[in-house]
């Protein structure tokens, strides 16, 4: 595809179910990016990937939260037991892993739990 | 580590005036990228501009041109002729090599970003 692709758009789930978010890169880009977006703020680092590997996972706020990718490219971000806290904006970005190459996000995925 | 501050959290500025958001980062480096995102409503965060630590030259993209100085740390975006279009959440963010290990994410650090409004 021409771009970062997310799915599903929105998510709606109550609390105590699981999630999963779908990342899909833009082909050829071998780092890939999960970032959350509460309401109105900022951007809070989740996790990140390079090829099929997470070298920082510094960013996922508790052992509910558990990413993979595989092939290189396909992302997916597992969250157990949702919270209410949990719901947010969460946003994946993909780019070369070059110091000169911006991040291209997808439209993001917003999930609430209710 | 690097930080990343943008200390307006909200600007307004009249349709076709020139509205410029301020960023200031602290980082130990002497080469890296800046780069000013936009996040309108859709929620995509689009790329407005980037800028290499090493040139001095400002960079521009047609009404979108920053102030880059390098010794005050200070990389602010002018955005001329302001549109309706421009109206969105802007996030200025700094990048460093990658696997830099004084920078968490990759060495990617974002600002919290500025709204900015644009009155008609």
């Amino acid at each position: 595809g021409a771009g970062v692709s997310q799915s599903p758009s929105n998510k709606v789930t109550e609390k105590g179910k699981d999630v999963e978010l779908r990342c899909d890169p833009i082909s050829g880009h071998t780092a890939l990016y999960w970032y959350r977006q509460s309401l109105g703020q900022g951007l809070e680092f989740l996790i990140y990937f390079q090829g099929n590997s997470a070298p920082d996972k510094s960013g996922l706020p508790s052992d509910r939260f558990s990413a993979e990718r595989t092939g290189g490219s396909v992302s997916t971000l597992t969250i157990q037991r949702t919270q209410q806290e949990d719901s947010a904006v969460y946003l994946c970005a993909s780019s070369f892993r070059t110091r000169d190459s911006p991040l291209h996000f997808g439209n993001g995925t917003r999930l609430t739990v209710t | 580590a690097q930080t990343v501050t943008q200390s307006q959290p909200e600007m307004s500025v009249q349709e076709a005036e020139t509205v410029t958001l301020s960023c200031t980062y602290d980082t130990s480096e002497s080469d890296y990228y800046l780069f000013w995102y936009k996040q309108p409503p859709s929620r995509q965060m689009i790329l407005v501009i980037r800028q290499e630590a090493y040139k001095q030259q400002n960079a521009t993209e047609n009404r979108f041109s920053v102030n880059f100085q390098k010794a005050a740390k200070s990389f602010s975006l002018k955005i001329s002729d302001s549109q309706l279009g421009d109206a969105a959440m802007y996030f200025c963010a700094y990048r460093s090599r990658p696997g830099y290990s004084g920078g968490g994410a990759d060495g990617l650090t974002f600002g919290k970003g500025t709204h900015l409004i644009i009155q008609p």
